[in-house]
């Protein structure tokens, strides 16, 4: 039962363009959803959060969106740089509503910024 | 200020020995996680401390596995005996909100 969805496994974008890195889910009770980063043998990097009473959330180049209704969130990443090609995870949780703030991943998008 | 830190960064073992794995939070974290990604999979949650006490344990695998934190400071855990589907990174992560940093991860190889 796979909660976190990100249904395209790669991207590819040229640098200075934008990256559209999308997340579904299907679990009504996450109320706080997070992008992470993760080079090759290294561990995730928090990017961005957003909490689910927000629909926008926005850290320098990175922003993210929440549509609760449609139950899908998009990482939007502008201008692209080539030091942005990682794995990204989306994650969710309910940290808000429940005892435990256990994420829950999405399978990761790779993203290659081409020079 | 020191990230989560991991060891061993790598552990080569065979089918039915043991293995523990340690984990030291960001100092001043009470929450502490562990997590699993196998065969380049999703990352899959373990368990979930808050201080020395075990929170949610839901996604412990089996009773081959047990994890301490005693003091409420590091974090171990023990894989006995092996077996070959415990191969994997392990990850860490600590946290005092929802937004949980990461260590580098342990990759268990168990031949």
């Amino acid at each position: 039962d796979q909660q976190v969805k990100q249904n395209s496994p790669s991207l590819s974008v040229q640098e200075g363009r934008i990256s559209i890195l999308n997340c579904d889910y299907t679990n009504s009770m996450f109320d706080y959803f997070l992008w992470y980063k993760k080079y090759p043998a290294e561990g995730p990097t928090f990017l961005i959060s957003i909490s689910s009473i927000k629909d926008k959330n926005e850290d320098g180049r990175f922003t993210v969106f929440l549509n609760k209704s449609a139950k899908h969130l998009s990482l939007h990443i502008v201008p692209s740089q080539p030091g942005d090609s990682a794995v990204y995870f989306c994650a969710a949780s309910s940290w808000g509503s429940s005892n435990t703030g256990k994420l829950i991943f999405g399978q990761g998008t790779t993203l290659q910024v081409k020079p | 200020e020191a990230g989560v830190t991991q060891f061993p960064s790598h552990s080569v073992i065979e089918k039915g020995q043991t293995v523990t794995l340690r984990c030291d939070p960001i100092s001043g974290h009470d929450n502490l996680y562990w997590y699993r990604r196998v065969m380049g999979k999703e990352i899959k949650f373990l368990l979930h401390f808050v201080k020395e006490s075990k929170q949610d344990e839901s996604g412990m695998p089996n009773n081959r596995f047990l994890a301490e934190r005693t003091g409420g400071t590091y974090s171990t855990l023990k894989v006995q005996p092996a077996e070959l589907e415990d191969s994997g990174v392990y990850f860490c992560a600590s946290s005092l909100t929802a937004e949980q940093y990461f260590g580098p991860g342990t990759r268990l190889t168990v031949t």
